[in-house]
């Protein structure tokens, strides 16, 4: 069983649907972090958090520690949105380790 | 603009042929990383430094080696005995509490 799990593997959205991707860890974390992967393969770091909730701009990220579970939220998507998202945790040793991500699509 | 530079972004290597990617930082980072991407798969760690001139192996740490000559650097060689290496590398670097910056990658592939 791998120890970070994201679903969907794949979603495709009509433009301005909301979005929702989730992700669930199996191990201790001292933070988990979404990452957003474009074609191109370059990857940008969206959020790193420990606790509660973070926002920036249309993207939200929550995180329950005591469920181990944390979800990424997009609000009006818009088909710039398309890429892959990944979650990724980082563990007492301070190594990240990464979900196999999902591919989003959004539809004009 | 602090960030992370790779190069080249796209790489050909003969069989046999020990090839170094290249991998620069200037955001004072501390800690570097070599990640290996596959298809379908998620990012696997090749080697990670934490401090100039020491550096340890990651999960898939055979047939490459690494360098932390320079806080700045961090040079990934890819060398004959890796059997399949074909594939996306990234690196990146982070500094506790401020998370971790990504390059934009080299995509390797055997001729």
């Amino acid at each position: 069983k791998n120890e970070v799990e994201q679903s969907p593997q794949n979603l495709t959205a009509q433009e301005e649907e909301f979005i929702t991707i989730n992700c669930s860890y199996s191990v201790g974390i001292s933070a988990l972090h979404w990452l957003q992967q474009h074609p191109g393969g370059g990857i940008v770091s969206l959020f790193m958090l420990s606790s509660g909730k973070k926002k920036h701009g249309r993207l939200i990220a929550t995180i329950n520690i005591q469920e181990k579970h944390s979800s990424l939220h997009i609000t009006a998507s818009h088909p710039r949105d398309s890429a892959v998202y990944i979650c990724a945790v980082t563990g007492s040793a301070r190594q990240l380790t990464f979900g196999s991500g999902t591919q989003l699509t959004v539809l004009p | 603009d602090g960030g992370i530079t790779q190069s080249p972004k796209y790489l050909f290597r003969k069989e046999g042929q020990n090839v170094t990617l290249s991998c620069e930082q200037n955001l004072n980072h501390d800690a570097m990383y070599w990640y290996r991407q596959d298809p379908g798969q998620g990012l696997r760690l090749i080697y990670y430094s934490q401090i100039v001139n020491d550096f340890q192996k990651g999960d898939i740490a055979e047939g490459y080696s690494v360098s932390r000559e320079k806080k700045e650097s961090f040079p990934l060689t890819v060398t004959s005995a890796q059997k399949n290496p074909t594939a996306f590398y990234l690196c990146a670097s982070s500094r506790e509490l401020y998370g971790y910056t990504f390059g934009s990658g080299t995509r390797l592939t055997v001729v």
